[in-house]
């Protein structure tokens, strides 16, 4: 069974630059998989960030980027304010068709 | 602008079966795109559980694959979840929620039912 992989929690300070990673228990992530990150404040719906690897939806700063970095999807905050502390999802699309969702990484901005 | 809106009992007797109903205005879901209901139990992660194409094909996650149902009503723009034998586990918000082709992304999402089992 495929699992995604995310850092659990992490901390940055105000105005630091912080990484998230995504990764596969088994093999690389990749453009293929087309990465995508959210946002969510636990109870409502998720907000997206970064579909397709790297591409900012609608609306989101581009303090926000998305990459692969080595063998992870990476999402790169720069600058971090205090309303990013928030929890973190990205979902990978695999090729027979299903989507797996990482664990989430909850953010401490402080 | 596109909307989804789940609708289904909110409490769910053991080993009964669990049936949501996702209604979307703003975009006829035949056109294109995938549909999807992802959960999310209280204070845990996202988990997507399954999809269907615009054209009626579907997509199950393999632990609930056995388990699982979705189909489209495109006249009525409406698509649904049926999960059987539910126990507490199944407890959770559920929601629906759009998918990008091509991008594979979930850009538009339901507010999220949420969906209790107990005898």
């Amino acid at each position: 069974q495929t699992v995604v992989t995310q850092e659990p929690s992490f901390s940055v300070s105000p105005g630091g630059t912080v990484t998230l990673t995504c990764g596969l228990s088994f093999g690389s992530v990749s453009t293929t998989h087309y990465p995508s990150w959210y946002q969510q404040t636990p109870g409502h719906p998720p907000r997206t960030l970064i579909y397709s690897t790297n591409t900012r939806s609608s609306g989101v700063p581009d303090r926000f980027s998305g990459s692969i970095l080595g063998n992870k999807a990476a999402l790169t905050i720069t600058g971090a304010q205090a309303d990013d502390e928030s929890y973190y999802y990205c979902v990978l699309f695999m090729r027979t068709g299903i989507w797996v969702f990482g664990g989430g990484t909850k953010l401490t901005v402080l | 602008q596109v909307h989804l809106q789940e609708s289904g009992p909110g409490l769910v007797k053991p080993p009964e079966t669990l049936s949501l109903t996702c209604t979307v205005s703003g975009y006829s879901i035949g056109s294109g795109y995938f549909w999807g209901w992802i959960r999310q139990p209280s204070g845990q992660g996202l988990e997507w559980i399954a999809s269907v194409s615009h054209t009626g094909n579907t997509y199950y996650s393999p632990p609930l694959k056995s388990r699982v149902t979705m189909s489209l009503d495109s006249p009525n723009n409406q698509f649904f979840l049926r999960l059987t034998s539910v126990t507490a586990a199944d407890t959770a918000i559920y929601f629906c929620a759009r998918a990008g082709r091509g991008s594979k992304d979930f850009d538009y999402w339901g507010q999220g039912t949420q969906v209790t089992v107990s005898s």
